[in-house]
């Protein structure tokens, strides 16, 4: 089973800042990754797939890299709806397998 | 735009099976996407249950194929999870998802809370 570990656990940052958060497999996913934003008591929702697109009406602060085992994900300028928590997700073709990081907690400084 | 709901008991025994439908708008279920159960332990991350495919091909997470069955209504534009022989380590909030391409969760469910307990 292929392992992400995200990092950090929580992270501190300013409005109007910058966050960068990581993720890493532990073998290789080739582009297979997604990150998803979770907002306290709500349902997860989609921000990037195949590591750096964006989903349909993510704003464009929100920018995605990597490939193979480690992943950024890169949130410019933070507006106060940025902090939530954020959870990376692989996928393997075949079989179907798909597996989540941790997660990171992103909170205001 | 696709909206999924789920129902089903907020309250299972220990031992007993768990039982959730999934109610999907939008998109007819018999025409593509896969349809995806994963779940949320309390304070605690996701994880991926299963998924069906065109009402019939199933796969499930590894370690949940003993206790897993996920099958589907097409008529109904309904699918569904049992998951049997439940213990408190299965309480957390149930999603049902729909991946459009089979990578990654693009639609989303709001989410029904489970609790095994006696």
């Amino acid at each position: 089973e292929i392992v992400l570990t995200q990092s950090p656990v929580t992270l501190s940052a300013s409005p109007g800042g910058r966050a960068t958060l990581s993720c890493r497999a532990s073998q290789s996913v080739s582009d297979n990754l997604a990150w998803y934003q979770q907002k306290p008591g709500q349902t997860p929702s989609l921000l990037i797939y195949d590591a750096s697109t964006r989903a349909t009406g993510v704003p464009a602060r929100f920018s995605g890299s990597g490939s193979g085992t480690e992943f950024t994900l890169t949130i410019s300028s933070l507006q106060s709806e940025d902090f939530a928590v954020y959870y990376c997700q692989q996928y393997n073709n075949w079989p179907p397998m798909y597996t989540f990081g941790q997660g990171t907690k992103l909170e205001i400084k | 735009q696709v909206q999924l709901q789920e129902s089903g008991p907020g309250l299972v025994r220990p031992s007993e099976t768990l039982s959730l439908t999934c109610t999907v708008s939008g998109f007819s279920i018999a025409n593509g996407y896969y349809w995806v159960w994963i779940r949320q332990s309390p304070g605690k991350g996701l994880d991926w249950i299963g998924n069906i495919y065109q009402g019939r091909s199933t796969y499930y997470n590894p370690p949940l194929t003993s206790r897993v069955t996920m099958s589907a209504d097409t008529s109904k534009n309904q699918f569904f999870l049992k998951l049997r022989s439940v213990t408190a380590a299965d309480t957390a909030v149930y999603y049902c998802a729909a991946m459009v391409r089979g990578a990654s969760f693009d639609y989303w469910g709001r989410g029904t809370l489970v609790t095994v307990s006696s």
